[in-house]
């Protein structure tokens, strides 16, 4: 079945250092979709990428889609206590979502 | 609105015993799914539905039923609860007009653990 991994597992940064999350599948996607996870939290849909090559940005986070549709990251520029959480990947297949097992962000003031 | 809510919040079973986890949705999703997550597992879909009186099997579904009478509704029932179904489950839902691929929404969450 479609695998979907997701580095790395656990991250650790100083408040104003970058971060970023990379995706990998192990099959063509339709689309990806970002999640991010407070602790104690529900998954929150954060963005949809489709396009080959697609970029999206929101505020300080960049989102990218693979040429091949099956890869992709998530860019943080200067984190912020706030951006604490497990961000999720998710691609589209066949059928349903696959999530990634999702990358733990802390980031200490 | 509501959204995706989900009862109970926390429950505790003993082995063997059998509870039915209810999730409701108030934004007339087609699609809605049954996830559990374990510490470094991330999401495991376990059952979903496309529709009304339809369910299909997710990754993990073994031990678990679900039923789908109402458009709103989704249930999930352990049969037989044993240790390893101890984990938190979450209900989500998505509309059907983005073909099953739009953004989930996610319910807050079942803490379960069985004894």
């Amino acid at each position: 079945g479609q695998q979907v991994m997701q580095i790395p597992q656990y991250q650790h940064v100083q408040e104003g250092e970058d971060f970023t999350t990379y995706c990998n599948s192990s099959t063509t996607l339709s689309n990806i979709q970002w999640y991010k996870q407070r602790p104690g939290g529900h998954p929150v849909f954060l963005i949809q990428l489709v396009k080959s090559g697609e970029v999206k940005k929101q505020k300080r986070l960049t989102f990218q889609f693979g040429e091949a549709k099956k890869n992709s990251s998530l860019h943080i520029t200067a984190t912020q206590t706030t951006d604490v959480g497990t961000y999720f990947c998710a691609g589209l297949g066949y059928s349903t979502l696959t999530f990634g097992k999702g990358t733990m962000l802390l980031v200490s003031p | 609105n509501a959204g995706v809510t989900q009862t109970p919040k926390f429950r505790v079973l003993k082995t063997g015993q059998s509870m039915t986890l209810l999730c409701a949705q108030d934004m007339n999703h087609e699609y809605m799914y049954w996830y559990r997550q374990d510490p470094g597992m991330g999401l495991r879909l376990i059952h979903y539905s496309v529709g009304e009186g339809t369910t299909a099997k997710g990754e993990v579904p073994d031990g678990y039923n679900v039923s789908r009478l109402k458009k709103q509704n989704f249930l999930l029932g352990l049969e037989s609860a044993a240790p390893s179904q101890t984990s938190v489950y979450f209900c989500a839902s998505s509309s059907l007009s983005s073909g099953g691929e739009g953004e989930q929404f996610f319910g807050p969450g079942t803490r379960l653990t069985v004894l």
